[in-house]
């Protein structure tokens, strides 16, 4: 069965450190990952990832994804209160048109 | 509209109800999914449309549960005799075709007491 697993499941930091969120999956026939901010209740696209060690940049969050071990990170660099949220890891394979999630880490950032 | 529109926002019910929720895609998406969110959990397939196709109902946990689109467009998600276990956020999205990113509504918080 295809699964995608986050870890950590949840995180708190203060305002100003830098933050790895992981990602691994085992799916059959890999199409791409993605990673989503979910705030309140509907989650925001971040990244699409389907080439691997490829860097994906947007501001203070990156992502790069590893088809060898199959996981990818999200790196967030001089975190803010406002990057509280759950992030969402999920993944596409070929064989499907659905996404298949990850649990998502919670991270709170504190002033 | 600019985005996907889900109603009610939040809906109570009793356990044995049957509740609908409407899912309101962004104009010509022609993808559109339902996801449902338990709490602290991450998000569990429903069912998938992707145009006139036959829907993708694989995710779908019991026949009390059962999806429709018309035209189309807007999606109803139907839930008969609901259980204190379908209290979750139900989440919709579209995309422009499938196998992309997805952008999803505001979901509809349903509790069965």
């Amino acid at each position: 069965e295809d699964k995608v697993v986050q870890s950590p499941l949840s995180l708190v930091v203060h305002e100003g450190d830098t933050v790895t969120l992981n990602c691994s999956y085992e799916v059959t026939n890999f199409r791409s990952l993605l990673w989503y901010k979910q705030e309140k209740k509907a989650p925001t696209f971040l990244f699409m990832l389907t080439s691997s060690g490829i860097e994906k940049k947007s501001g203070r969050l990156s992502s790069i994804l590893d088809k060898k071990e199959l996981s990818s990170i999200l790196n967030i660099t001089a975190t803010q209160t406002g990057d509280s949220a759950i992030y969402l890891c999920a993944v596409l394979a070929y064989n499907t048109d659905k996404l298949i999630f990850g649990t998502g880490t919670r991270l709170q950032v504190f002033p | 509209g600019a985005g996907v529109s889900q109603s009610p926002s939040n809906k109570v019910t009793e356990k044995g109800k049957d509740v609908e929720l409407r899912c309101d895609p962004i104009s010509g998406h022609t993808a559109l999914y339902w996801y449902r969110q338990s709490l602290g959990q991450g998000l569990e397939f429903l069912i998938y449309f992707q145009g006139n196709s036959a829907p993708d109902k694989s995710g779908l946990p019991s026949d009390r549960f059962s999806a429709e689109r018309t035209g189309g467009s807007v999606s109803t998600l139907t839930i008969q005799r609901t259980q204190q276990e379908d209290s979750a956020v139900y989440l919709c999205a579209s995309s422009p075709t499938s196998n992309e990113k997805l952008f999803f509504g505001s979901g509809t918080q349903l509790s069965v007491l």
